[in-house]
Formats: C-alpha cells, sequence, structure tokens
C-alpha cells in the first residue's frame, strides 16, 4: 500500500511553452500533497504545499504564477510549469499525506528537460 | 530550513556494518528524527524514524543519544544496492503531516 505515482515519469517540451506533471496516491486519499525541485547533485527543496479544495502555500523564492499548483480532488494533484526555460530542467517530486494515518510518501519524480 | 548535519559522504564494504551520523543540536522536545535514502533519479524512500528511544525495523536501526542532539542510522549488513544518498531530518510530530525539509545528507558507497 501507500503509493504515490508520478506522470509522466520524464518529459522534454521547447522553451516558452507549459508542461504538466501529476501526482497520484494511488492507495489512499491525501488531503495535502507537497512539490519538491531538485536539480542535479543537489537536495530536494521544497516547492510548495498543495491542499484539496484550497490554493497551494509556496515556499519563499518560489514563484506562484510559474508554478501553477492545482489540487482538486483527494487523489491528485498537479503541477503546472508555465512559460518554461532552458533553467526550470530539474527533477520534481510530489509527496502525499495520507489522512488517515497522517505520514508522507514519496512519488518517483518527473525528469522536465526544457530545450 | 533543515537543522541537521551529515558528512557529505561515506564508504563502506559491503557485508559490513554502515553507521551514518547525523547532529541536530536545536532538536526540540515534540521534533521526529526522520531518515530517507535516495537512490539515484528515485524518490526518497522512507527508512526509519524515532523520537527518544532508539528503533529498529527490518532495514536499520536508529539510535538517538540521550540528549538527543545526535542520532546513527545503522544498516547492519550493507549492500551494493544501499549505496544511496540519506538524508536526516527533524520535523514536528510523527503524524502531524508537516512539511519535509531536506538538507544536503550523506552520499553512501558501499565497495564491492
Amino acid at each position: 500500500g501507500a503509493v504515490v505515482s508520478q506522470h509522466p515519469s520524464w518529459v522534454i517540451c521547447k522553451s516558452g511553452t507549459s508542461v504538466k506533471i501529476e501526482c497520484r496516491s494511488l492507495d489512499f486519499q491525501a488531503t495535502t500533497m507537497f512539490w519538491y525541485r531538485q536539480f542535479p547533485k543537489q537536495s530536494l527543496m521544497l516547492m510548495a504545499t498543495s491542499n484539496e479544495g484550497s490554493k497551494a502555500t509556496y515556499e519563499q523564492g518560489v514563484e506562484k504564477d510559474k508554478f501553477l499548483i492545482n489540487h482538486a480532488s483527494l487523489t491528485l494533484s498537479t503541477l503546472t510549469v508555465t512559460s518554461a526555460h532552458p533553467e526550470d530542467s530539474s527533477f520534481y517530486i510530489c509527496s502525499a499525506r495520507d489522512q488517515t494515518l497522517y505520514e508522507q510518501y514519496f512519488g518517483p519524480g518527473t525528469r522536465l528537460t526544457v530545450t | 530550513d533543515a537543522k541537521t548535519t551529515q558528512p557529505p559522504s561515506m564508504d563502506c564494504a559491503e557485508g559490513r556494518a554502515a553507521n551514518l551520523p547525523c547532529n541536530h543540536s536545536t532538536i526540540s522536545g515534540n521534533e521526529y528524527v526522520y531518515w530517507y535514502r535516495q537512490i539515484h533519479s528515485q524518490g526518497p524512500q522512507y527508512i526509519i524514524h524515532g523520537l527518544k528511544n532508539n528503533e529498529t525495523n527490518e532495514m536499520a536501526s536508529l539510535i538517538i543519544t540521550e540528549d538527543r542532539k545526535s542520532s546513527t542510522l545503522i544498516l547492519p549488513h550493507a549492500t551494493l544496492r544501499d549505496t544511496a544518498v540519506y538524508y536526516c531530518i527533524v520535523r514536528v510530530g510523527w503524524n502531524t503531516g508537516n512539511q519535509f525539509y531536506f538538507g544536503t545528507g550523506t552520499s553512501l558507497t558501499v565497495i564491492p
């Protein structure tokens, strides 16, 4: 149990386009999901906290208009990188909080490459 | 912000115990110590967590000092598949669902 999936696992897009990444909790309901970004050889950096049915809370320095987060259901949160640029190329990881057990489980990550 | 300090890298011989230290000198009474690991290009994997008592599960043991200012993760018989970056994180409450703030971690290399 406690599986979190992400789709796609990797994506290549052209500069200026937008790309959407999905995070799903497969066997539990998650009122809260978290989005992280990880650059090569660096640690995970928390970007935002996503709460079902309400606006996301962004960490300091993260552009909310560039990284759009939607958490429309208890099993799905999406991260849309708008007007992507090469510097947005990174590994994006989500985690989901089980609303019954309150523990967090991480997804496998999505590799974004912007050309 | 991360509140832990870990050595950047360590080596361990295959089959031997790997002991990974972590300093968390500013830990509060209600903060738990969590350990995760990340194998290259994968999401973090939960290993173990504890408050003040030593903990053991099928993956590892967690030793927390009496003053709670440091801890050690022990992988009893390291294998090549244990090569990963290991993160020690402190977080308020075990069931609050609060955010994890990752530090720089320790890159463990298990050598054949």
